[in-house]
């Protein structure tokens, strides 16, 4: 398995809703990474956990919230979003921090 | 002042063109890579390069350290090449950074 799964691959969530987004990967990686792309822009970096503590927080609001239960897995939980929040959110891992990268596909998020 | 600079920004061949993306980075770096984004989709790592060159079917890529500056090339482009390619450099132990990507439409 040389994957990084992503789910749901859509969402659409309302201001007042809690949800959640899904990262897993089987492939042994150590470091799992959340990023979120506005349209027609570089990825932005959010989080990075490695051996499954978290390492860097790029001051993301206190609305997003990671969690990785197991090194196979990276949930990003989500509450009272903004509709600027609407965008694709992707997740990679490596096997070790910034070393030999796989991206997922990505969880399209619209806000209303 | 981006520390990842790519050219060109946009991009459009004939089907059966050979294309070539630039891509030169201002910092010292451990590793580039080359990423490929379907519209609206997830992105794919194409290479991951210290040194040299890579060849991958029609893709090749190339680093010259020397001159912070990498190149990916398309043989015999396809339409379904028409992607954006981002390239995206880690300085040692440290996080990417991105370059702004370059929009590739492959016309048949």
């Amino acid at each position: 398995d040389t994957e990084v799964t992503q789910t749901p691959k859509h969402l659409v969530m309302g201001m007042t809703n809690k949800k959640s987004l899904k990262c897993e990967q089987h492939m042994g990686h150590r470091a799992m990474y959340w990023y979120k792309q506005k349209a027609k822009k570089p990825p932005e970096l959010m989080f990075v956990y490695s051996y499954e503590k978290l390492s860097i927080n790029e001051s993301v609001p206190s609305r997003f919230s990671p969690e990785c239960p197991n090194s196979s897995l990276l949930n990003l939980h989500l509450h009272a979003l903004q509709p600027e929040d609407s965008a694709l959110y992707l997740c990679a891992s490596s096997q070790v921090p910034w070393y030999g990268y796989t991206f997922g596909s990505g969880t399209r998020l619209t806000v209303v | 002042k981006n520390e990842v600079e790519q050219s060109p920004q946009n991009l459009t061949a004939q089907e059966g063109e050979f294309i070539t993306i630039n891509c030169s980075y201002s910092v010292g770096i451990s590793a580039l890579h080359w990423l490929q984004q379907h519209p609206g989709g997830g992105i794919v790592s194409l290479f991951m390069l210290s040194s040299g060159k890579k060849k991958h079917g029609r893709l090749i890529a190339t680093i010259n350290i020397q001159e912070k500056h990498s190149s990916l090339h398309i043989t015999a482009s396809h339409p379904r090449d028409s992607a954006v390619y981002i390239c995206a450099v880690i300085p040692t132990g440290n996080q990417f950074y991105f370059g702004t990507g370059t929009s590739l439409t492959v016309i048949p």
